[in-house]
């Protein structure tokens, strides 16, 4: 897996847009950028991925740099719930099932009214 | 209609009993998983099945075994249970090239 770097706090506003990035420069070019968010011990859940190009889904929006060195997760209206632990992960493209994500220790994101 | 489930959600038991935890998955994925959160928060993989075969085994005591009956089921056996192993142990599953999809953990304490 490519090594992946985030904050390990960031603070947002009910209703504004929540910015998460990062880094992962070494990742190679079959690497898909994948995030999850876990929500207070529950188990982790699936936000989005991509590969290069930007991807956008009811939950978020993923911008990937032109050189793939980094990622910003976007949520575009913060609400409480938003409130998480958000991972993000490169791991091996699946040339066979059961590809391992490794977790490193993501950025926790406190949205506040 | 859950899609990953687990059995115990709580599990606390005495230092060396023998215990097992239950995941099963409605999503007709092909792979399952068993991950380790620990008291520090860490999520660590321990063992993947795919098509009821063992493909992945990090470096976990053999006290741990993992069964999988069919691909919807994949358990977790733990014998000799030691303080260590108290943690959040979560089941996943997924197709070919495709997101996981966790469940909602058991929490193993041992007394």
């Amino acid at each position: 897996d490519a090594k992946t770097t985030q904050p390990p706090s960031m603070d947002c506003a009910e209703g504004r847009a929540a910015n998460l990035p990062c880094n992962h420069s070494t990742i190679s070019g079959n690497e898909y950028v994948y995030w999850y968010r876990q929500i207070h011990s529950q188990g982790p859940q699936y936000i989005i991925h991509g590969l290069k190009n930007n991807e956008t889904n009811e939950m978020a929006s993923l911008i990937i740099t032109e050189d793939r060195k980094s990622s910003t997760l976007i949520l575009p209206h913060a609400t409480l719930r938003d409130t998480a632990v958000y991972y993000c992960i490169a791991p091996p493209r699946f040339n066979q099932a059961g590809t391992a994500l490794i977790f490193g220790k993501g950025t926790t994101l406190s949205v506040s009214s | 209609d859950t899609a990953v489930s687990q059995t115990p959600k709580y599990l606390v038991t005495q230092m060396g009993n023998d215990k097992s935890i239950k995941c099963e998955q409605n999503l007709g994925h092909d792979t399952m998983y068993w991950y380790k959160q620990d008291s520090k928060k860490f999520l660590k993989i321990m063992f993947s099945y795919n098509n009821k075969e063992l493909i992945i085994n990090e470096t976990v005591p053999n006290r741990f075994s993992p069964k999988s009956p069919d691909k919807a089921h994949l358990n977790l056996h733990i014998n000799s249970l030691e303080l260590g192993d108290s943690a959040v142990y979560f089941c996943a599953s997924s197709q070919r090239n495709q997101p996981q999809h966790f469940g909602d953990g058991t929490r193993l304490s041992i007394l």
